[in-house]
């Protein structure tokens, strides 16, 4: 069964740092992209960032909202995926989800798309003093 | 940024048929997935690339996009299909490369 399960989320003051993994199975971890999702108490949802196959060369991407204070990583030999998450504001109270990312193609022929194919249960992180 | 609209409620009665439309610039150009979120549960894909459905998801949810707007119909609604619905496009871009709609709570009847 693919599966998706993150951990790491908790209390923490406005200012410090958290580090969340997603521990992945059932599938070839290294072969798919990964994403960080969010979702504040209330609201919608808001893509975090996400981290591209070693195929597609690895690389990152983040919403502006987290650019410079978060970090994608992932350790394809563990299949975990891993949101370390700095200088926290209190607007970073979410539950984050983790997923798993398909690639689509279309035309013209360079065009290229993501989507969310499968998602964890999530993890709260509440940033409060 | 690249925007997607959506009414923020559609309420249906059992039996009968429910639109959820997404309006975004020329979106008819670009792929549409759709995400179904129950209360207090994870989101789940029901409709991708516009209009497939992934394995287990009923024939009853379908997708179509032209223009300027996506759609996703759930056919004969059923109480249990009552949840929350986002559309989504990539648009690389923006810098959001993953854009959600604003979601849709479907009521049923």
């Amino acid at each position: 069964e693919v599966q998706l399960v993150e951990s790491g989320g908790g209390l923490v003051q406005p200012g410090r740092s958290l580090r969340l993994s997603c521990t992945a199975s059932g599938f070839t971890f290294g072969d798919y992209a990964m994403s960080w999702v969010r979702q504040a108490p209330g609201k919608g949802l808001e893509w975090v960032g996400f981290i591209r196959s070693k195929a597609y060369g690895g690389t990152t991407e983040y919403a502006a909202s987290v650019k410079g204070r978060f970090t994608i990583s992932r350790d394809d030999s563990k299949s975990i995926a891993y949101l370390q998450m700095n200088s926290l504001k209190t607007e970073d109270t979410a539950v984050y989800y983790c997923t798993r990312d398909l690639r689509g193609a279309g035309t013209p022929e360079d065009y290229y798309y993501y989507y969310m194919d499968v998602w964890g249960k999530g993890t709260t992180v509440t940033v409060s003093s | 940024s690249y925007v997607l609209t959506q009414p923020p409620s559609v309420s249906v009665a059992p039996g009968q048929t429910a639109r959820i439309t997404c309006g975004g610039n020329n979106i008819g150009s670009k792929s549409v997935h759709w995400y179904q979120q129950k209360p207090g549960q994870a989101p789940v894909l029901v409709v991708y690339d516009d209009s497939d459905r992934p394995s287990g998801i009923p024939e009853r949810f379908s997708g179509s996009n032209s223009g300027n707007t996506a759609t996703l119909t759930i056919s004969r609604v059923e109480a249990g299909d009552e949840a929350d619905y986002y559309c989504q496009v990539w648009d690389s871009s923006s810098d959001h490369f993953y854009v959600f709609g604003t979601g849709t709570k479907v009521t049923v009847l």
